[in-house]
């Protein structure tokens, strides 16, 4: 079954503990992307990857990092959390125009 | 970054109404789009619109990519429960596949 997957769908954290987020998809698409979704402010893309080893910053990047080591996965990482990173998160894959959503996790800094 | 003017922000409605939403621009788009979000999951793609005027139906659901290329609609005719969710448009510019997302219409609806 073509999907994204994300690991994990819940956690909850303190502030300043390194945490990381993956993201696998089994579709072989090149573009994969990570967005986070926020009451009021829908969804706004933290980061993107073209490609293996090509990644680049989307409208709200401060506070994450990405890698893109192989194609079919692409890790979002906060270094140091803060609570304004509390949010859900998603990671989506696509091809042409149809962006493919994984389930979504939901992070809470203390 | 660029976001999308999405209207209303929520609304209720009794089973069996028709439903509008919209979505405007500043800029122009090549490619708009209409996902839905379920409670607890990602977005999902309804309807892809192409071109400029394009008028496209998936069930009761009908979406037009509007002819100034900076703005879109959505109808849901005869809503049911199971329409409740949120809705998102979104636009693409260019080659790029970069999304940009409106900030949703919640929609609830009455048994």
């Amino acid at each position: 079954e073509a999907q994204v997957t994300q690991n994990p769908r819940y956690l909850i954290t303190v502030t300043g503990k390194k945490l990381t987020v993956t993201c696998s998809q089994n579709m072989n698409h090149e573009y994969m992307s990570w967005y986070r979704q926020d009451p009021g402010l829908g969804l706004r893309q933290i980061y993107y990857s073209m490609n293996v080893e090509v990644t680049d910053k989307g409208d709200v990047p401060e506070g994450y990092k990405v890698s893109r080591k192989e194609k079919r996965n692409f890790p979002l990482i906060l270094e140091s959390p803060s609570p304004n990173q509390t949010s859900l998160y998603f990671c989506a894959s696509s091809v042409g125009n149809e962006q493919f959503f994984g389930p979504g996790t939901r992070l809470t800094v203390l | 970054g660029q976001q999308l003017n999405q209207s209303p922000q929520s609304m209720f409605i009794q089973e069996g109404e028709d439903v509008s939403m919209n979505c405007t621009s500043s800029s122009i788009f090549n490619t708009w789009l209409w996902y839905k979000q379920d409670p607890g999951e990602g977005p999902v793609l309804l309807i892809a619109l192409y071109k400029a005027g394009e008028l496209t139906s998936n069930g009761r659901l009908t979406a037009q990519f509007g002819i100034t290329r900076k703005d879109s609609f959505l109808n849901i005719s005869a809503s049911i429960p199971s329409d409740v969710g949120i809705y998102f448009c979104a636009g693409q510019q260019g080659g790029s596949e970069k999304l940009v997302f409106g900030k949703g219409t919640k929609l609830t609806v009455n048994p």
